[in-house]
């Protein structure tokens, strides 16, 4: 299983950033997957989740209605749209594989290396 | 909210064993699953109890978890301490609406 991350860097406030989330070594169709965030020396943050096959997503009270999750399966990838990025959202941004397709019982098995997104101007 | 409260940091001797609690804030954490997470400086989370006392495989059994509903809280132990295990270690659980939620996180100190 191997969860790669890309797309991070250093972006302005008010400005957009999208991130992917290319997987390997399982049927990535059969899984519901997150995205989790940590700020520099923080915690983890849960950011947003979405079902195996895109129909149900989750969101963060700290990002709903400015960060969009979605999936390609044909591709085998996540993605993070992030708009109106603010100076709070710098973060490492990892994506994860849950157990299982489910959304009612979510739980993370296997974690990506991570992308930082830096906010500044 | 639901939230989960972990004590900021604990200590122990290699070869002792050490438990880490995990409250919930409001009503039952035995209504829904509890996972463990550790992260290792300057790494990634991984996985190390889920669905409130499973062992991910490649997990070593030195790692249990376990739900009190009298006191509302979940634990992780970890017994044989060994120096590896010194990391931050993470609650997470969910509310009726399927939104995820991690405690703050426990610093274990091993010395």
């Amino acid at each position: 299983v191997q969860l790669v991350e890309s797309g991070g860097g250093v972006v302005q406030p008010g400005r957009s950033l999208r991130l992917s989330c290319e997987v390997s070594g399982f049927s990535f169709s059969n899984y519901a997957m997150h995205w989790v965030r940590q700020a520099p020396g923080k915690g983890l943050e849960w950011v947003a989740l979405i079902s195996y096959d895109g129909g149900n997503k989750y969101y963060a009270d700290s990002v709903k209605g400015r960060f969009t999750i979605s999936r390609d399966n044909s591709r085998n990838t996540l993605y993070l749209q992030m708009n109106s990025l603010r100076a709070e959202d710098t973060a490492i941004y990892y994506c994860a594989r849950d157990f299982d397709g489910r959304v009612t019982t979510p739980d993370i098995e296997y974690w990506g290396q991570g992308t930082l997104v830096t906010v500044s101007s | 909210n639901f939230m989960l409260t972990q004590p900021h940091s604990v200590s122990e001797s290699p070869g002792k064993t050490v438990t880490i609690s995990c409250i919930g804030s409001s009503g039952s954490i035995a209504s829904n699953y509890v996972q463990w997470y550790q992260q290792r400086p300057g790494s990634a989370p991984t996985t190390v109890i889920y669905e409130d006392n499973q062992r991910p495989s490649g997990v070593p059994d030195r790692f249990s978890g376990s739900i009190d509903s009298s006191s509302n809280s979940a634990s992780l132990t970890i017994s044989g301490l060994k120096t590896e295990d010194e990391a931050d270690y993470y609650c997470q659980s969910y509310d009726s609406t399927n939104l995820v939620v991690f405690g703050g996180g426990t610093k274990l100190t091993v010395l």
